[in-house]
């Protein structure tokens, strides 16, 4: 299976920071990666699939890079509504895994 | 409006069975693969199940292999997840999720039905009593 790490755990941010989040596959995965917000007591939300594509009607400051093993995920001006969690996940093969996720909270 | 709605979660005691319905609207639902994601309470998320459009080819996680089957009804509109032998650690919120399609630039081939999973339903609450 591939194991998918992420970094930090916990990023404590004030609106209009920038913010990057990192996300790391044990072996190659193209660019089959895909990052989820996740609000507390909601569902997860798509915000980019294939490392770098922005999801219909996500905001243009959520953007994701990377191939092969790393991957990141920039938030270029945070805003109230981005505080929350934030998942990686590979789609390369089965089974599907994910990031343990890293919390992004009001400093 | 395009949404995925789950039914069917509850409080069952530990070897029973359950079974969860995914109903889809606003979207042909058998255009895409379909997934469940669970999230057992204050943890992350866990793929669990895969179904094509086609049925053809399925998958499970090893933590459900042989106890959870899912399936599909394109009359139903609607996706299915039959839990058996639940356990105390299947306690979570179950979420089906919607395969996401990518052709290639012609847009004529389909290179994948599972780029991400990009719509969730609310989430189904499954809990397992000892």
């Amino acid at each position: 299976d591939i194991q998918m790490t992420q970094s930090p755990t916990s990023v404590s941010a004030s609106v209009g920071d920038r913010v990057t989040i990192t996300c790391r596959a044990s072996q190659g995965i193209g660019t089959w990666l895909a990052w989820y917000q996740q609000r507390p007591g909601k569902a997860p939300k798509l915000l980019i699939y294939a490392a770098s594509t922005l999801q219909s009607g996500v905001s243009s400051r959520f953007s994701g890079s990377g191939s092969g093993t790393d991957f990141t995920l920039t938030i270029s001006s945070l805003q109230p509504e981005d505080f929350a969690t934030y998942y990686c996940q590979q789609a390369n093969n089965f089974p599907i895994t994910f990031g343990p996720g890293t919390k992004v909270d009001i400093k | 409006e395009v949404e995925l709605v789950e039914s069917g979660g509850g409080v069952v005691q530990s070897g029973g069975s359950l079974r969860l319905s995914c109903a889809g609207s606003g979207f042909t639902l058998g255009s895409y693969s379909f997934s469940w994601v669970r999230q057992a309470p204050g943890e992350g998320l866990e793929w669990i199940s895969y179904i094509p459009s086609g049925s053809d080819e399925i998958f499970y996680a090893d933590s459900v292999q042989g106890r959870f089957t899912i399936s599909r009804d394109t009359a139903d509109n609607s996706v299915y997840l039959q839990m058996n032998t639940l356990r105390v650690d299947d306690t979570a919120t179950y979420y089906c999720t919607r395969g996401t399609v990518v052709h290639d630039a012609t847009g004529q081939y389909l290179i994948t039905d599972l780029a991400a999973f990009d719509l969730w339903g609310q989430g189904s609450l499954v809990t397992v009593s000892s």
